[in-house]
């Protein structure tokens, strides 16, 4: 069984910019989180899509961040403009339904200088 | 936001030895406990997911106690390996979603 899928790997930006990441779940999986692990913290979820529906994005900051899961499958997290704490790893998680199991991807390093 | 707490941040080990790490967590409202290993570079590994008190889960030279009236767990390693750096974090799932800790850096020095 395939895992999940993110992409790109790692970026490099400059504040100010826009940057996009891409998440490809495990097939089937109806729920997908992203997360944003900040060195020296522990992972902290963004946004949770039920489907292509919104579950919970209450720690979404979102003057800037947006995110997508069009047609309930790939979902995109979007930053735009990027600031300097955005810096971060963002970690791309799905589970078959809410409350199950979480599997993650190998997450997208982005540094902004 | 709810406060879960790992301890140590970092430590390292000699190759053999065997070592264990905290995770505590709110003893209310608790519905699960969960442990990942994350290596450099991958995908955080689901090590375990506990639920009730008392629970003890093992996996090869990796276990975990699980202590819900008090919120804490261990997480303890026998016989340290290379292969067993990584960085452990533990996730408390309470009625929502995950809460993740800040992780136990764990390096074995061969």
């Amino acid at each position: 069984e395939a895992g999940v899928a993110q992409s790109p790997r790692y970026k490099i930006i400059e504040k100010r910019q826009s940057v996009a990441f891409w998440c490809n779940p495990i097939s089937g999986h109806a729920t997908l989180y992203w997360y944003q692990q900040i060195l020296g913290q522990g992972p902290k979820l963004l946004i949770q899509f039920q489907n292509n529906g919104v579950v919970d994005d209450s720690q979404l900051p979102k003057d800037r961040f947006s995110a997508e899961r069009l047609k309930g499958v790939d979902s995109t997290l979007k930053i735009q403009p990027a600031k300097l704490e955005d810096s971060a790893v963002y970690l791309c998680a799905s589970s078959l339904i809410r409350h199950n199991e979480q599997f993650f991807g190998p997450g997208t390093r982005l540094t902004v200088l | 936001i709810l406060n879960v707490e790992q301890s140590p941040q970092s430590l390292h080990v000699q190759e053999g030895d065997s070592t264990n790490f905290t995770c505590s967590f709110p003893s209310s409202n608790f519905y699960a406990l969960h442990w990942y290993r994350w290596e450099t570079a991958k995908s955080p590994e689901a090590l375990f997911v506990m639920t009730l008190n008392g629970d003890e889960k093992k996996k090869g030279r990796i276990s975990a106690t699980l202590n819900t009236k008090e919120g804490y767990s261990y997480l303890y390693i026998k016989g340290s390996q290379p292969e067993d750096s990584a960085t452990y974090l533990c996730a408390f799932k309470g009625a929502n979603n995950l809460f993740f800790g800040t992780g136990t850096r764990l390096t074995v020095i061969p």
